[in-house]
């Protein structure tokens, strides 16, 4: 089975603070990616990634920054929380470009 | 902007009643169009993944079918049960997933 695991389930969170996202998946998927999802609009891209090393930026990129230097973790970057930062968000990984993406948990944050 | 775009967005049914939702696409740029279930407190899961016109795919009491052409995929549940109860999502397959806002079932016993 195929695992995606995030650092947290919840998260609270300064206006100002730095707060990373961390996500690992174990089953050596090319393509990993960030989500936000908000009542009523759905699960909106944030960034994703292609291969190591490799990012692109999704629909709403404002406000965050990614990385990957291994192959297995993807991580989100938010340089300086601010309060419509609060959200879920949902990591994912997939095998190939069409397939099924399998998904993480997801973090809660809070940002006060 | 591409939009998908799903309806209804919350259906509430008894126990054994079978129902259906609609997901709408734009067709140009297909790709691939996938059904996803999201149970509270868990991760998404996806149902199926349908990329020829007039696709019809099966899972225990689930199935979709898929329309390329006029750009929508119905969502069928025969016989819901409570443990059906989630927000169903549909995404369009670009080069990127692009998610409707779903439909969220809630089936009472």
């Amino acid at each position: 089975d195929v695992k995606v695991t995030q650092s947290s389930r919840y998260l609270v969170k300064r206006t100002g603070e730095k707060v990373f996202l961390e996500c690992v998946q174990d089953m050596d998927h090319e393509n990993m990616f960030w989500y936000r999802q908000d009542p009523g609009l759905g699960l909106r891209l944030i960034y994703f990634s292609y291969d190591v090393k490799m990012k692109e930026k999704g629909d709403i990129p404002e406000g965050y920054s990614v990385s990957r230097e291994k192959k297995e973790r993807f991580s989100l970057i938010l340089e300086s929380a601010s309060t419509n930062q609060t959200s879920m968000y949902l990591c994912a990984s997939s095998l190939g470009t069409s397939g099924e993406q399998y998904f993480g948990p997801g973090t809660r944050l809070t940002v006060t | 902007i591409l939009n998908v775009e799903q309806s209804p967005q919350s259906l509430h049914v008894q126990e054994g009643d079978s129902t259906n939702f609609t997901c709408s696409f734009p067709s140009s740029n297909f790709y691939a169009l996938h059904w996803y279930r999201w149970e509270t407190a868990k991760s998404p899961e996806a149902l199926f993944v349908m990329t020829l016109n007039g696709d019809e795919k099966k899972k225990g009491r689930i199935s979709a079918t898929l329309n390329t052409k006029e750009g929508y995929s119905y969502l069928y549940i025969k016989g819901s049960q409570p443990e059906d109860s989630a927000t169903y999502l549909c995404a369009m397959n670009t080069d990127k997933l692009i998610f409707g806002t779903g439909t969220r079932l809630q089936v009472f016993p």
